[in-house]
Order: C-alpha cells, then structure tokens, then sequence
C-alpha cells in the first residue's frame, strides 16, 4: 500500500532556531515529492516539488531535500520565524495511479517567541 | 498559478440538511478536486470532476452523499447531502495543471460542523 509517513508528528521551537522534518515513503515509482504548508484555517501552500533525479531544493528558508535510494525526504527550516508556525505536509504523486497525490498526516509546528 | 475562491468558509449545519461548496478557479482547468480533511488527519480525495462527464469517486465516497456539479472549465461545486456530525470535516477543492509546473493549487477550505 502506498503510504506517506512524516516525523514528528508536531514539534515546538524557539523563534530563530533551525529544525527539519521528515518524510518517509513507500509509493514506488512516483513522479514528484512535494512539501506544503497549511497555515491553519487555510489550503496548502506549495513550498517544493522535486523529481526522483532532484536531491534537493531550495525556497527561501525552507530547503527539501530527497533520497529516492532509501525513499526519505526531509524539510529544513532555517531561522525560524513566527509565521512558520504551520502544519507541513508531505506529498507524494504517483504516476501509476493517474498521479494522485498522497499525503502524509502532515507535521504540526509552532514556533514561540 | 491559480487563484480558487471557495465558499462558504466555515459553516455550521443541522444533521440531515445539505451543504453545497462553491469553488471558483481564476483560469480554465481541466480537472478539479476535492478532498476532505478530518479534524487531526490528511488530505483525503473524495472525487474528480471533469467538465462534461462524470465526477470519478474514490473508495467510500458515493454521487448520492456527495454529489458534484462542472457546468464549465473554472467552477465547481460538492454537495455535502443529508449530513451528520461525521460529516465534519474541512473540505477543500484543488486544481493542477501540467502547464501550472504540476503544482497543485487549493481553495482556502470550507469548514463544516453539522450539530
């Protein structure tokens, strides 16, 4: 079954510091890996959208990177500031399913002041 | 990009009445979706509706719960139909395009409580 699992499930950080999310997923083959942010009460933002060839990408603060060897994406964010304060979802879209997009449950974080 | 304009944004239902949710895109798009989003969980799809045909369901939704209206290329509607407090839950509607980088862009959601 193709799944899509992210860690932690939520994280707190001091405003400033860095942190990274992980993704880990079992969807084979699939077309892109993809990172939004859900502020809440609001739709998904993309943030990233990389290939299987891509090992990493950059979006400002946020940089993704991916290994399709051991099939683990992560999100760093650097310099955090309060409006990062999100859910982060991972998305897989997989062509072998007319590329429907599967999502991880998503990382909540909050950043503190 | 795309911008979708969807609505309501929220609103709070009488178990057995119906909801419909507008979803206005800014440009043509061939396939729109919808999703629902439980209080804590992922982005579910509940079907695509393609202008001209019928809506494609996935596992465990059906047309008679949530029947789908595409009278042309840039809007769409989701009728929540007989509702009941399961049935609350964000709901979100979502386009992508190959010429749109295959992003996929959403609506701001509806949240529905039904009471």
């Amino acid at each position: 079954k193709n799944q899509v699992e992210q860690s932690p499930q939520s994280l707190i950080i001091l405003e400033g510091k860095n942190c990274t999310l992980q993704c880990n997923y079992t969807v084979s083959p699939f077309s892109n890996l993809r990172w939004y942010k859900q502020d809440t009460g609001r739709g998904p933002v993309s943030l990233t959208i990389m290939t299987f060839s891509e090992n990493t990408k950059s979006n400002g603060r946020y940089t993704a990177t991916l290994d399709a060897d051991t099939k683990q994406s992560s999100l760093h964010i650097t310099a955090s500031q309060l409006s990062d304060s999100a859910s982060y979802i991972c998305v897989v879209s997989a062509p072998d399913n007319t590329d429907k997009l599967i999502f991880g449950t998503g990382t909540r974080l909050q950043v503190f002041p | 990009s795309a911008v979708i304009s969807q609505k309501p944004s929220r609103d709070i239902c009488q178990r057995g009445t119906s909801l419909t949710i507008q979803c206005q895109v800014d440009s043509q798009v061939t396939m729109m979706f919808w999703y629902r989003q439980q209080p804590g969980q992922s982005l579910t799809l509940i079907a695509t509706a393609n202008q001209g045909s019928e809506a494609t369901y996935e596992s465990g939704f059906v047309i008679d719960k949530f029947p789908i209206s595409r009278p042309n290329l840039t809007f769409s509607t989701l009728t929540v139909s007989n509702m009941s407090p399961e049935d609350s839950s964000i709901y979100l509607c979502s386009v992508e395009e190959a010429y749109m980088n295959t992003e996929a862009f959403f609506g701001q959601g509806t949240r529905l409580t039904v009471v």
